[in-house]
């Protein structure tokens, strides 16, 4: 069975600062990858997504992350906090089980920025 | 190109009745995945169709039902409603299921009193 596990429910980082959204995840077969934003009152949105090649993806608005297949982790990071990406943030995974694709979604983090 | 679109936004119903869901999705997608969100249970995935026939399905009761049709187009089915049914039900369309990237509605607010 799959799962994904995202360490803190909240981040809260400083406009401009660093963000870093952990997710990591368990697969028994090679996973495709995926980082949602979620906005109030509002459907899911993909930001990125990894299915194979390049193990560093690039997604919208500034955001990437970094499929580590050692550390079955997927982290989204993004150089510059705004305002803007104050959100819901979801991973998820989507493996191949006996022909069935069942998506596992992590909990979320929300993430805050301050001025 | 329109989104996927979910009608109604907004239901409220009272236990023990039942209610249908719809969900259009994007022009030229065959998939269509059903989730429910709730605060204690995150995002949990119901179903998905492609080509009007089930591919995949989640752990829920078989009181939640589901079909698509030639269209693409694809309604949920709640019988027998309960309070802990209360929830945002999202839709989400893609091309193909699998890898391919899922775009979602604006979901429906379901209230169960």
């Amino acid at each position: 069975a799959q799962s994904v596990t995202q360490l803190g429910s909240h981040v809260s980082v400083s406009e401009g600062a660093l963000v870093l959204l952990r997710c990591n995840y368990s697969s028994s077969v090679p996973p495709y990858l995926f980082w949602y934003v979620q906005y109030p009152n509002q459907g899911l949105q993909l930001l990125l997504k990894y299915t194979t090649g390049a193990t560093l993806v690039k997604g919208i608005n500034g955001f990437e992350a970094e499929f580590k297949k050692s550390e079955t982790s997927f982290h989204l990071t993004k150089p510059s906090a705004h305002m803007s990406d104050a959100a819901e943030y979801f991973c998820a995974v989507r493996s191949s089980s006996g022909g069935s694709y069942i998506p596992t979604f992590g909990r979320g983090t929300s993430l805050i920025v301050h001025p | 190109k329109a989104g996927v679109t979910q009608t109604p936004r907004y239901l409220i119903k009272t236990r023990g009745q039942q209610v249908t869901l719809s969900c259009s999705p994007i022009s030229g997608h065959r998939s269509v995945s059903w989730y429910q969100q709730t605060p204690g249970q995150g995002l949990q995935f119901l179903f998905e169709y492609f080509s009007e026939t089930q591919r995949n399905k989640g752990n829920f009761p078989g009181r939640f039902s589901g079909r698509q049709f030639s269209n693409s187009r694809s309604e949920m089915n709640v019988s027998t409603l309960e309070l802990g049914d209360s929830a945002l039900y999202l839709c989400a369309s893609s091309w193909e299921t699998g890898g391919y990237e899922q775009y979602f509605g604006p979901g429906t607010r379901l209230t169960v009193t």
